[in-house]
């Protein structure tokens, strides 16, 4: 039974597309971040919200605007998509913004854009 | 720029040995470490943390060491077992912060049958 699960686990497209990718916790978490990792292997967050409400946004570009429909659910949605967005993006929720509260992540989605 | 770092991209081990894993760490707000284990595509998963409080933390085969005035963590898996070959994450956050964990970029372990 998947915690954290995002969809899709692949996506491909071309420069200057708009894609979204969906999350969904069942953990009862009140937080959930996006996360993108490079082609360095280096994690570093995107944005946070809790119950709903944005916390954290990194410097992103405009071009990326998460959605949380409800506490269960943080969706990413990318326009005009980049070549550099090219990357894995892993969704994760914690049961609170408690810096001692682990997060756990999905599988990831690989975007790679042509 | 880089608040954790994982200096060892890579460590090998053979079954039954200690693997050791470092962390190091620039930012002194940080009071709050985990690390995490990643299989290939897979998310990465917690596997242990410790406060800055305390300078170690044990859970089965893995301890966590910190050293505050060196800030400087590791990872001690002891006896190592051929499943525990996996990308290790180093992260960091602030207790009372948005829970905005700062990752190193990793350390692959092999354990060698």
């Amino acid at each position: 039974d998947t915690a954290v699960s995002q969809t899709p686990k692949y996506l491909v497209t071309q420069m200057g597309n708009d894609k979204s990718i969906k999350c969904e916790q069942n953990l009862g978490h009140d937080t959930m971040y996006w996360y993108k990792q490079d082609s360095k292997k280096f994690l570093k967050i995107m944005f946070s919200y809790n119950n709903k409400e944005l916390i954290i946004n990194e410097t992103v570009p405009n071009r990326f605007s998460p959605k949380s429909p409800d506490k269960a659910h943080l969706n990413l949605h990318i326009n005009s998509l980049e070549l550099g967005d090219s990357a894995v993006y892993f969704c994760a929720s914690s049961q609170d913004t408690a810096g001692s509260q682990p997060q756990h992540f999905g599988d990831g989605t690989r975007l790679s854009i042509l | 720029d880089q608040q954790v770092k994982q200096n060892s991209p890579s460590l090998s081990v053979q079954e039954g040995r200690i693997s050791i894993l470092n962390c190091d760490y620039t930012n002194s707000m940080f009071d709050y470490f985990l690390w995490y284990k990643k299989y290939p595509a897979e998310g990465p998963t917690f596997l242990i943390s410790i406060s800055s409080i305390k300078d170690k933390n044990e859970d089965g085969r893995f301890t966590v060491f910190l050293n505050k005035s060196a800030k400087h963590l590791s990872l001690h898996i002891v006896p190592s077992q051929p499943g525990d070959s996996a990308v290790y994450f180093c992260a960091a956050s602030v207790w009372s912060g948005a829970n905005n964990l700062f990752f190193g970029t990793g350390t692959r372990l092999t354990v060698i049958p």
